[in-house]
This record gives C-alpha cells, structure tokens and sequence, in this order.
C-alpha cells in the first residue's frame, strides 16, 4: 500500500533563506513522486515528478527534490525563498502497478515567507 | 493544450438541499477523472475516480455520490446536504496509469 508523510505541517522561513519541506513515503513497488503548490482558494498545480529518471528533479519556481530510496524520502528544497513561494504544499506517491490509478496525498505543508 | 473547468465556484447551501457540482475537460479524450474534498486545515480526500464512462469507484461511503455521464463530464451530486460536506472540491485529470494529475480551480462549497 502507498503512503506518504509530510513532516512539519507548517513552515516559516525568511526570505532569501533556503527552504525545506520533508516528504517520505511508503510503496512496495517503486513509486512515481510529486509535488504539488496550491495557493489560497485555487486548484493544485504541479511543481515537479519523479518517475525513475535522475534521482535530482528540478521543477518550477525554482525548486527542486530528490529521490533518495535508501530513505524512503522525497525532500523539496529551494536555495533562496522569494514571497511567493507562500502557499500550501503537498506530496504525493502512487505505486507503479497496472491498474493503479489513484495518487495519494501527504496532508500538506504550509509554508510561510518572513520578510 | 488540456484544460479543466469546474464550476461553480462558490456555493453556498442549506443543509438538506440537493447539490451538483459540475466538472469538465477539455483538450483530451478518455481521460481518468477524479473528485476530492479539501476540509480547512486537512489534505486531499479522494472521494470518486472513474476510468472511463459510466465507471465510478467510491473511496469513502458518505451521502454524495459522482456520475460521467460523458468522456469528459464529472458530476458530484448530493441528494441532502449535511454540514460536514462543507468544503473545498477539486475535480483533477490524469492520463495513462499513473500519471500526473491536473486540477481543477475548485469550487468552495458552504453548507449552513
């Protein structure tokens, strides 16, 4: 079964500082990774995926996550927060089985900019 | 390009009244469809998915209920409406298994 837990339900950081959301996650067959932003009141939208390529994604905005099996993590990072990176982020796993196709979602992180 | 529309975007209910929220696609056939309900300060519930017309899996027993009636249309309806179904509703696309999910803008449901 696939899971996925976000550590930190909420995080500040200054701006300019480098930012940090944990992701790990649980599959018994390698997995397909995202990261998802929502900003208030709208749909999500995709930042970046890992699907078995490199192991370091680079995505929109600047951020990025990497892959690390040893750890069964997803980490999303970016070298310097800009204000708007303000906004609620979510990890999300689904197992590569045929048939599988459901995503399932972290609970979240929502990330606060310091100015 | 794919787009997604859903509407409304605001609804604000009795408690006890019918509802029906409306989701469509654009730009792609057959594609997986799916509904969930963001509650304040929690993740992403997945209520319904659908692989294809008329096929409608049910993740969590509740009072609402989804229909695809068309490739592209996804429908969550709701006989009586009961206040824990206030929400924030997101209808997403995929294509191929798995795939990345596309979201809708949603639609802020308030029961009263």
């Amino acid at each position: 079964a696939q899971s996925v837990t976000q550590l930190g339900s909420h995080v500040s950081v200054s701006e300019g500082a480098l930012v940090l959301l944990r992701c790990n996650y649980s599959s018994s067959v390698p997995p397909y990774l995202f990261w998802y932003v929502q900003y208030p009141n709208q749909g999500l939208q995709l930042l970046l995926k890992y699907t078995s390529a490199a192991t370091l994604v680079k995505g929109i905005n600047g951020f990025e996550a990497e892959f690390k099996k040893s750890e069964t993590s997803f980490h999303l990072t970016k070298p310097s927060a800009h204000m708007s990176d303000a906004a609620e982020y979510f990890c999300a796993v689904s197992e590569r089985n045929f048939g599988n196709e459901k995503l399932t979602f972290g609970t979240g992180t929502r990330l606060t900019i310091i100015p | 390009s794919q787009t997604i529309h859903q509407w409304p975007a605001t609804l604000v209910q009795p408690v006890g009244s019918p509802l029906s929220l409306e989701c469509t696609v654009e730009g792609t056939s057959n594609p997986n469809l799916y509904w969930y309900r963001q509650a304040a300060g929690r993740g992403l519930q997945l209520l319904f998915y659908s692989v294809g017309i008329g096929q409608i899996s049910s993740e969590v027993p509740q009072n609402l209920s989804a229909s695809r009636p068309q490739d592209r249309q996804f429908i969550l309806s709701s006989k009586k409406l009961l206040l824990s179904d206030s929400g924030f509703y997101l209808c997403a696309w995929s294509k191929g298994v798995p795939d990345t999910q596309y979201f809708g803008p949603g639609t802020r449901l308030t029961v009263l």
